[in-house]
């Protein structure tokens, strides 16, 4: 069965400075990659999805996500992180042959001023 | 993306009773799903609905407890039964919109506590 790791469970930095949130993952086959973002009292956005094509994946509010294979890896990342990106981000891996998403634990990002 | 809506946004139960969440989406959609958030923790797939079938439950639900109604393409609820303390969770439900290409989009939550 697939799994997700975030090894992380929280991440602070300043803003204006770049982030990176880890994610691996482990599926059978190829596999769906996501990352969404829960801020408080709210529903899970979705972020950016990597399917197929280009490793690295461009996504909503400047973030983007860079798939390695061999490293079996899917880390979130932002050039200059913003203190409203402060939240909880959840990357979710699927096998491309059914619809069993698996979620990892959860990394709240803080950026500070 | 599709629209999802939720109700109730939170309730507070208590010991024994039960509460039914609604999930409402804009467009026609064929898989829905029902995860729960217990607090601090990730989301845990409760159910699979799909319209015209029973739900597909996942390890340690049950439908007498978690009984999940799909009448049309846009509608689906859970019901949380004979509700305890240790059901006070955020109840997501989700949808897999085939055309953007497997992604599962979230409604905003159903708030559960359990006194």
């Amino acid at each position: 069965a697939q799994s997700v790791a975030q090894p992380e469970d929280q991440v602070n930095v300043a803003e204006g400075n770049p982030l990176t949130v880890k994610c691996t993952y482990s599926v059978s086959g190829n596999p769906y990659l996501f990352w969404y973002v829960q801020y408080p009292n709210r529903g899970l956005q979705f972020l950016l999805k990597y399917i197929t094509g280009d490793n690295l994946v461009k996504g909503s509010y400047g973030f983007e996500a860079e798939f390695n294979k061999s490293q079996t890896s899917f880390h979130l990342k932002k050039p200059s992180a913003l203190v409203s990106d402060s939240a909880l981000y959840f990357c979710a891996v699927r096998p491309y042959n059914n619809n069993d998403m698996r979620f990892g634990a959860g990394t709240r990002l803080t950026v500070k001023p | 993306s599709a629209v999802i809506s939720q109700k109730p946004s939170r309730d507070i139960c208590q010991r024994g009773t039960s509460l039914t969440i609604q999930c409402q989406v804009d467009s026609q959609v064929t898989m829905m799903f029902w995860y729960r958030q217990q607090p601090g923790q990730s989301l845990t797939l409760i159910a699979t609905a799909n319209q015209g079938s029973e739900a597909t439950y996942e390890s340690g639900f049950v439908i007498d407890k978690f009984p999940i109604s799909r009448p049309n393409l846009t509608f689906s609820t859970l019901t949380v039964s004979n509700m305890s303390p240790e059901d006070s969770s955020i109840y997501l439900c989700s949808v897999d919109h085939r055309g953007h290409q497997e992604t599962q989009y979230f409604g905003p939550g159903t708030r559960l506590l359990v006194l």
